[in-house]
């Protein structure tokens, strides 16, 4: 099956600077990949996702590469701001089209903190 | 339009009783995830309904875990016999699913589940 790896598990920037998390997949045969931001208390939303047809999109300061080749994407924050601070989760999905459909793996989540 | 939902948002059970926690998804979409969150932790996967397919159930820790989600809608998802460890935040989430495609999961607020 699919097996979904986070890097780090923490990340402490200062406000203003770049922020990166790496995700690595190892089933080929996945072709979506959503991040999720999930602030303390409330529930997991997408901030940003790509499919395997496109290297990179961009989302004003968010955005994300994927290497196919290499199994592995990547969610790029630019200029960080104090709400920015969360815990973003990467996923991988798609593509089996095996009974029941698609599941998602989740990465095990980076704590993001913005330091002010 | 009306997101996720979920109910009840808080509950509180002694240990060895039986809890029924609901989710309605969003209309028209056919596939249903439920999910654990300890506190601190990451998106544990527990159970996955996709149309009318078998479910996929690889993810229940336990025989005491439950789903059923009728007339591809509301799901519910029972504990037996609850357990202190079983103390967590229950997500569901819902999304379109189309084949090989997925497509971005719509998380509900969670259920945060304290067992006594």
């Amino acid at each position: 099956g699919e097996n979904v790896e986070q890097h780090p598990s923490t990340l402490s920037v200062q406000e203003g600077d770049s922020a990166v998390i790496k995700c690595t997949y190892s089933d080929s045969a996945s072709n979506y990949f959503p991040w999720y931001k999930q602030e303390l208390g409330k529930r997991p939303q997408l901030i940003i996702d790509i499919r395997s047809n496109v290297g990179e999109k961009k989302d004003q300061r968010i955005a994300v590469t994927l290497n196919k080749t290499a199994k592995h994407f990547s969610l790029h924050i630019t200029e960080t701001q104090p709400e920015d601070s969360a815990v973003y989760f990467c996923a991988a999905s798609g593509g089996r089209g095996l009974s029941p459909g698609n599941q998602f793996y989740f990465g095990t989540g980076t704590s993001l903190t913005v330091i002010p | 339009g009306a997101g996720v939902s979920q109910s009840p948002s808080n509950k509180v059970t002694e240990k060895g009783k039986d809890v029924e926690l609901r989710c309605d998804p969003i209309s028209g979409h056919t596939a249903l995830y439920w999910y654990r969150q300890s506190l601190g932790q990451g998106l544990e996967f527990l159970i996955y309904f996709q149309g009318n397919s078998a479910p996929d159930k690889s993810g229940l820790p336990s025989d005491r875990f439950s789903a059923e989600r009728t007339g591809g809608s509301v799901s519910t998802l029972t504990i037996q016999r609850t357990q202190q460890e079983d103390s967590a935040v229950y997500l569901c989430a819902s999304s379109f699913s189309g084949g090989l495609v997925s497509y971005e999961q719509y998380f509900g607020p969670g259920t945060r589940l304290t067992v006594t």
